[in-house]
């Protein structure tokens, strides 16, 4: 079993819809991490959180540690949103010191 | 600032070959780690270094060097190329507690 689960894979929605991507993790955490990666493109760091809420524009992460379990929101989605979101944990000290990856999920949001 | 920065952005090599791919960072980032993307796979830890001379060993270490002489450089050794070594390569970089930067990724083609 993976220690970071992504649900769903792969996610097709309509432009204005309310997306959620969901991350459950199965080991300690100092943080979890969401990550951005448009088609053949670098990977972009959303979201940092160790509790509770954060939100950036129309993105919303949320993390409940006792459930072992993160949501990505995104709001009133745009074709723009469309990319690879991944959910990733770190055991300690920075986002950098050794990530484990969930597999990611595909949104494709349509006009 | 240039943030992270992975040099060549594409390579092709021949099995037996050996290169290295280049990290540098210009953030003063305590944190940097090297990570492989493949299809079906997502991103996996290669080596991680927590600081100057300090390095480990992360999910897929095999076949792979790395040394961290100054905080800004991270480079990868390829020893000898195989074609499983076929991958794109991604650095990142971090402070203590803090999001991951990641550079563009390194497409590289062993034949």
């Amino acid at each position: 079993k993976n220690e970071v689960e992504q649900s769903p894979q792969n996610l097709t929605a309509q432009e204005g819809e309310f997306i959620t991507i969901n991350c459950s993790y199965s080991v300690g955490i100092s943080a979890l991490h969401w990550l951005q990666q448009h088609p053949g493109g670098g990977i972009v760091s959303l979201f940092m959180l160790s509790s509770g809420k954060k939100k950036h524009g129309r993105l919303i992460a949320t993390i409940n540690i006792q459930e072992k379990h993160s949501s990505l929101h995104i709001t009133a989605s745009h074709p723009r949103d469309s990319a690879v979101y991944i959910c990733a944990v770190s055991r300690s000290g920075g986002g950098a010191d050794g990530l484990t990856f969930g597999k990611g999920t595909h949104l494709i949001i349509q006009p | 600032n240039a943030g992270v920065t992975q040099t060549p952005k594409f390579q092709v090599l021949k099995t037996g070959q050996s290169m290295t791919l280049q990290c540098a960072q210009d953030m003063n980032h305590e944190y940097m780690s090297w990570y492989r993307q493949d299809p079906g796979m997502g991103l996996r830890l290669i080596h991680y270094s927590v600081g100057a001379g300090i390095t480990d060993q992360g999910e897929v270490p095999n076949g792979y060097n790395v040394s961290r002489s100054t905080t800004e450089d991270f480079p990868l050794r390829l020893l000898s190329a195989a074609p499983s070594q076929t991958s794109v390569y991604f650095c990142a970089s971090s402070r203590t507690g803090s999001e991951a930067f990641f550079g563009q990724g390194t497409r590289l083609t062993v034949v």
